[in-house]
């Protein structure tokens, strides 16, 4: 198992709620991802980061933005929170040089807007 | 940009036979290849990769991975399904010319009948 943990695992919250989805590591992985999943579907990269603060968008436009301020945190925020966010929300890290390092996976936040 | 095709939507396979998922990829440069297994409500859990060597690949859980450069293609392979291999199964590359990111295939659900 990889030390790469997500929280919270489930959320429910109302139209126009701002959150933040939590994602660390004890690894000490230079890069961290997110990718937004609906179920049982493909992974689509929202953001990523080479190390501390650096971030950058990925291939999927996304209104939540992202900051890292610590090696082993990246959280996931949301303003204001619509239905269209309904979706699952993955952590994943990946470990020092650029080639061939696989990325570890959190268990993954299941967001529902209502 | 770097991508991958899964072509079939779910494999069905009894229980002690063969299991073959089928991945092809398009890259600029050298292919760095991954696959990716996906339990219900869970994050992706690492299989196994091809950076260069050997073409035959081998992994976790008794998967292994064949890299066949004249066709593109990472096929996943088991000798003998179990029921507990039932599960979605994500192949993925990385552009060997600098660029770090991953991409995603669709995700093929893999269903091991007893």
């Amino acid at each position: 198992e990889a030390d790469i943990y997500q929280t919270p695992r489930y959320l429910v919250i109302g139209t126009g709620k701002k959150i933040t989805l939590e994602c660390s590591q004890t690894m000490g992985h230079d890069k961290m991802y997110w990718y937004q999943q609906d179920p049982g579907m493909e992974l689509h990269l929202i953001h990523y980061s080479y190390g501390v603060n650096s971030t950058e968008k990925g291939d999927l436009s996304s209104e939540s933005t992202v900051s890292r301020i610590r090696t082993e945190h990246f959280p996931l925020t949301l303003e204001s929170a619509r239905p269209s966010h309904t979706s699952q929300y993955l952590c994943a890290s990946s470990g020092f040089g650029f080639y061939g390092n696989e990325q570890y996976f959190g268990p993954g936040t299941r967001l529902t807007v209502t | 940009a770097q991508s991958v095709a899964q072509p079939e939507d779910q494999v069905n396979v009894a229980e002690g036979n063969p299991l073959t998922v089928k991945c092809t990829y398009s890259v600029s440069g050298n292919p760095y290849l991954f696959w990716y297994v996906q339990y219900p409500n869970r994050g992706l859990q690492f299989l196994l990769k091809y950076i260069t060597g050997d073409n035959l690949v081998k992994g976790s859980y008794g998967f292994e991975a064949e890299f066949n450069k004249s066709q593109t293609s990472f096929h996943l392979k088991k000798p003998s399904a179990l029921v507990s291999d039932s599960a979605l199964y994500f192949c993925a590359v990385r552009d060997g010319d600098g660029n770090n990111r991953l991409a995603f295939g669709k995700g093929n659900q893999v269903v091991v009948i007893p």
